[in-house]
């Protein structure tokens, strides 16, 4: 069945350090692939998308890559800053029948030390 | 704009009694979604909605769970016969048609006691 597990479900880095969140999926049909954070008693903030005919995106301090071959997804935060710290969810949606929904990770907890 | 918003924001109810979750979309988004966090757990799927169908109810995890959207927008979760497993956070997201990005509410934290 489909799955999307978290390398690590906790992360601890130095602020100004740069942060890295691994995801690994299992369908191989999955076209689109998001990140999200989420902060205590909040619901899950939009951070970055990416579609499966891309292998990089970048935003702002955040860039996600997509490696197909491994079915492998990572999280890269630069200058990470106390504000981070959260819990990071990766989530996945396959293209075929697709009514959009989401399948996602356990969460990966990213703890900033100042 | 305004963001998608759900009420209650905490929900204290008694094993077997009913209850109903709402979620305001964001305006303009046809495509609404109900998903379930259960403590330090991932999001489940429970339902899916393009405008006022739902072709999707893959996710409920049982009868005693159904799920309405009036007018294109308003979509309200209803539980009966509540049980303690049924404590979560229940989350609501939007999204334009035809895109797959989804926005999160706050959520709805249900404890059944």
């Amino acid at each position: 069945g489909e799955s999307v597990g978290l390398h690590l479900p906790t992360l601890s880095v130095q602020e100004g350090d740069n942060s890295i969140i691994n995801c690994a999926y299992s369908n191989s049909a999955s076209d689109y692939f998001i990140w999200y954070k989420q902060e205590s008693g909040k619901g899950p903030q939009f951070i970055i998308d990416i579609r499966s005919n891309m292998d990089k995106r970048q935003g702002q301090r955040v860039t996600v890559l997509l490696n197909k071959t491994v079915k492998h997804l990572s999280l890269q935060i630069a200058a990470t800053q106390p504000g981070d710290s959260a819990v990071y969810f990766c989530a996945e949606s396959s293209g075929s029948g697709n009514t959009g929904k989401l399948i996602f990770g356990q969460g990966t907890t990213l703890q900033v030390k100042p | 704009g305004a963001g998608v918003s759900q009420s209650p924001s905490n929900k204290v109810t008694e094993k077997g009694k009913d209850v109903e979750l709402r979620c305001d979309p964001i305006s303009g988004h046809t495509a609404l979604y109900w998903y379930r966090q259960s403590l330090g757990q991932g999001l489940e799927f429970l339902i899916y909605f393009q405008g006022n169908s739902a072709p999707d109810k893959s996710g409920l995890p049982s009868d005693r769970f159904s799920a309405e959207r009036t007018g294109g927008s308003v979509s309200t979760l209803t539980i009966q016969r509540t049980q303690q497993e049924d404590s979560a956070v229940y989350l609501c997201a939007s999204g334009l048609g035809g895109q797959k990005t989804q926005y999160f509410g706050p959520g709805t934290r249900l404890l059944v006691l």
